[in-house]
């Protein structure tokens, strides 16, 4: 058990879809990260939020929107995807961004699948 | 640029010991961390070295040499249930974690 949630689990969407994922953590925690991961790859950072400010957009296509209401909620708006988009999304969250903050705890993922 | 490497897959028995290395190129170095990833799960934390020098954790140490750039994760006693992907995840200058692509530890009876 991580303390970080994610739903939904599995996503089968077309490419005219719009989606959402979400993320909530009840560590209380100040900054949160969407990553993805692709077979045989390392994990790629999409976007890191920290106190509700993003910080980081590594240069992800628009079609990812990310969205962060509050320190514990964290959502990622899915429109016109891809196929090569499909893949595991995690969420992620850590004490703090300054000084390291600590290991990054993460959420189960969202399996998607862009059809 | 930056960089990890980790062998793809290694191969262990049983009850035996295996030693997964990490090696490592960033830009500043604040810490290696090594996570466990099971089939369809979430990466879990298993250790932090931020020192030279080895971190024992029951079954599971970390070692870092930072002078050479390298870790390794060694898995004691292993059991079934250590089959999984072993992340290595290095924090650079900019408190930003560079990641190493895994690597599958199969277990065999």
């Amino acid at each position: 058990e991580t303390g970080v949630t994610q739903t939904p689990r599995h996503l089968v969407m077309g490419m005219t879809n719009k989606k959402s994922l979400k993320c909530e953590q009840h560590l209380g925690h100040n900054a949160m990260y969407w990553y993805k991961q692709s077979a045989k790859k390392p994990l790629e950072l999409m976007f890191v939020y920290s106190l509700e400010e993003r910080v980081e957009n590594n240069s992800v296509p628009s079609r990812f929107s990310p969205e962060c209401p509050n320190s514990s909620h964290l959502f990622l708006h899915l429109h016109t995807l891809q196929p090569e988009d499909s893949a595991l999304y995690l969420c992620a969250s850590s004490q703090d961004l300054e000084r390291g903050g600590g290991p990054v705890y993460f959420g189960p993922g969202t399996r998607l699948t862009v059809l | 640029g930056q960089n990890i490497d980790q062998p793809t897959e290694m191969t262990a028995t049983e009850g035996a010991i295996v030693q997964i290395n990490c090696t490592y190129q960033t830009s500043g170095f604040n810490g290696l961390f090594w996570y466990q990833q099971h089939a369809g799960e979430a990466p879990t934390f298993l250790s932090y070295n931020v020192l030279d020098g080895l971190e024992e954790k029951g079954r599971f140490s970390s070692f870092l040499s930072r002078s050479k750039g390298y870790s390794y994760l060694l898995l004691k006693e292993l059991q079934m249930k250590d089959s999984a992907s072993y992340l290595c995840a290095c924090m650079d200058s900019n408190y930003q974690l560079i990641w190493g692509a895994g690597t599958k530890l199969i277990i065999k009876p």
